[in-house]
């Protein structure tokens, strides 16, 4: 079993779609949980980190449940600048490490 | 403040080649990070540093070599280059491994 696990993807959506991402991590010991975004070619970049709460950061909205290892990214009233790739993140249990997923790529289309 | 920066932005090597890529960043982050991204596989960890003179191995670090003399550069090093290292190749640097990782533009490496 991988580490992280991700919906296989790709997503295609309407603008104005709401769309909804899964993650699954093997590793219980993983402390620390994160959302990045990665556009063609480019270099991943931070969304949004996870919280055990949950948090919501504009249109994005996170929710971590460390009992059934699974992490998942919302995005409301989608816009076409939101096409991207998205990968899940934790940390290993020494914390030292991060653990990409292999991603979700998002196609929003006009 | 360039954040982290990638030494060269593309090259391609003839098999059995040596090259080192370099990575700077001037954020003063302990932790620094190599990793390779392949279609389909996501990023893969080679080589991470947790502070000046130390390193340690990734997921995948045979063929690759790093060193971190200075706090700032962290050197990933091809001995022999084989066509299985084609690949993108990001640097990434962290203040701890609990907040965020920034990352380097990537180096796009090709061996014929």
């Amino acid at each position: 079993r991988k580490e992280v696990e991700q919906d296989p993807g790709p997503f295609n959506v309407p603008e104005g779609a709401t769309v909804a991402f899964n993650c699954t991590y093997s590793n219980s010991a993983s402390q620390s949980f994160f959302w990045y975004r990665q556009d063609c070619r480019k270099e991943p970049k931070l969304l949004m980190s996870v919280y055990s709460s949950g948090n919501e950061d504009g249109r994005f909205t996170a929710q971590l449940n460390r009992a059934s290892q699974y992490i998942s990214l919302l995005i409301r009233d989608s816009k076409l600048s939101d096409s991207a790739t998205y990968l899940c993140v934790v940390t290993d249990n020494y914390g030292q490490n991060f653990v990409f997923g292999p991603g979700t790529r998002l196609s929003v289309l006009p | 403040n360039a954040g982290v920066t990638q030494t060269p932005k593309f090259r391609v090597l003839k098999t059995g080649q040596s090259m080192t890529l370099l990575c700077a960043q001037d954020m003063n982050h302990e932790y620094m990070y190599w990793y390779r991204q392949d279609p389909g596989m996501g990023l893969r960890l080679i080589h991470y540093s947790v502070g000046e003179g130390t390193t340690a191995k990734g997921e995948v670090p045979d063929g690759y070599n790093v060193s971190r003399l200075k706090k700032q550069n962290f050197l990933l090093g091809l001995e022999s280059a084989a066509p299985s290292q084609t690949s993108v190749y990001f640097c990434a640097s962290s203040l701890d491994p609990g907040y965020e990782q920034y990352f380097g533009p990537g180096t796009r490496l090709t061996v014929t």
